[in-house]
Order: C-alpha cells, then sequence, then structure tokens
C-alpha cells in the first residue's frame, strides 16, 4: 500500500469556481503534512503546510482529518494561475513521503 | 542568492555507464535529499543526508551512490546506468526537519535519458 494516495484527476474547472482535492495517508504516526505545486516540466514548490486540524491562506485552505488519515485543499475562486499540479506530501520519520500530484486546469 | 542548483539540466547517456548529478545550495541547509520523479509514482527518494558525512537510504537507493563530503554539495551517482533509471532528479535541502521548519527546497532538476 501506498504511503500517500491521491486522486490524479484532471480537475478541469471554470474561473471563479471552488475545488478540493482529496489525499489519503497510511502510517497513523504521522505527524506533518503540507501541499506543494508543482508546474509543468519545474520542481515542486511548498504552498501549505497543515500541522494542526486547517490552515487557510487567503483561497487557499487545507485541512486535516487525523481519524480517517486524510487531508484536503480547497481552491477558492480558482485562477488560472492556479493551474498545475497539486501534491499531497506527508511526513514520517526523516522521510518526506509524496502522492502521485492531483491535477488542475483552470478554464477561461 | 542562487539557492539550490543542478546540473547538467539535461543528460542522454548509454546503458552501462557512469553518470553523476550534481547538486548545490548556498543555504548551509544542514538536510540534503534526493528524488526521481516518474509518471505513476509521483517523486520517491532515493537517499538523504542529515549533514556531511552522513547519508541514508531511501525508498528506491538500489544502483545509486552519493556522498556529501561539504555540506553544500550532495552529488548522485549511476554507478552502471539502465534504462529504467531514466527519469527526472530533483535535489532538494531543508534547514531542519524538525515540525514547523520542514520546508523543502528543490533544484530545477535533470532530465536523464538511457539509451
Amino acid at each position: 500500500r501506498k504511503e500517500v494516495e491521491q486522486d490524479p484527476g484532471p480537475f478541469n474547472v471554470p474561473e471563479g469556481a471552488t475545488v478540493a482535492f482529496n489525499c489519503t495517508y497510511s502510517n497513523s504516526a504521522s505527524q506533518s503534512f503540507f501541499w506543494y505545486r508543482q508546474d509543468c516540466r519545474k520542481e515542486p514548490k511548498l504552498l501549505m503546510s497543515v500541522y494542526s486540524s486547517g490552515n487557510e491562506d487567503g483561497r487557499f485552505t487545507a485541512q486535516l482529518n487525523r481519524a480517517s488519515q486524510y487531508i484536503s485543499l480547497l481552491i477558492r475562486d480558482s485562477k488560472l494561475s492556479d493551474s498545475a499540479t497539486y501534491l499531497c506530501v506527508v511526513k514520517g520519520g526523516n522521510q518526506f513521503y509524496f502522492g502521485t500530484g492531483t491535477s488542475l486546469t483552470v478554464i477561461p | 542568492d542562487a539557492g539550490i542548483t543542478q546540473s547538467p539540466r539535461y543528460k542522454i547517456t548509454e546503458t552501462g555507464r557512469q553518470v553523476t548529478l550534481m547538486c548545490h545550495q548556498t543555504w548551509s541547509h544542514s538536510y540534503m535529499f534526493w528524488y526521481r520523479q516518474d509518471l505513476g509514482h509521483g517523486l520517491r527518494l532515493i537517499y538523504y543526508s542529515a549533514a556531511a558525512d552522513i547519508t541514508d537510504k531511501g525508498e528506491v537507493p538500489d544502483g545509486y551512490v552519493v556522498s556529501r563530503s561539504k555540506t553544500e554539495n550532495f552529488p548522485l551517482t549511476l554507478e552502471s546506468a539502465t534504462r529504467s533509471q531514466t527519469s527526472v532528479y530533483f535535489c532538494a535541502s531543508s534547514e531542519s526537519i524538525f515540525r514547523g521548519d520542514e520546508k523543502l527546497f528543490f533544484g530545477s532538476g535533470t532530465q536523464l535519458s538511457v539509451l
């Protein structure tokens, strides 16, 4: 079983829409959770860290549900510039485990 | 502010050849990581290092060798390249892996093709 699992999508949404991605993790002892953004053929960049039940940064909200072992990312009022792949990352011990990513395309 | 740089950006090699991918960071971050990214697998950890002269295996270390004689450099060597090692390789660094300071900074990646 993979450490981190994500729905690969693709998600195609119109500008202004709200979209949510979910991610599940297998290690119940994991303490740190992250969302990274990766643009096509470029390096991943940290979008948000999630240490408690949730975190909000502008149009982006990340939530953590430890009981069900999943993390979600909500994007409100989608912009064309939000088009990217979103990577769910879970830290276990000294290692960071990456999901395969969810592809988002925001359509004009 | 150069940050973290990888070289080469693209590399084509033949099966059986030795290849070294370079990674250099200017922040004096303690932790450095090598990942490979393949379709359907996401990023998988090859090796990581907690400090100079301290390295440890990740999920997929077979066929790779690393060294870290200086804090700023973390080269990855494929001793005898195989086609299955065709991938995009990312180097990353982090100041810390402790809660609250766990931000990974990635290099631009090396696209390696083994023919």
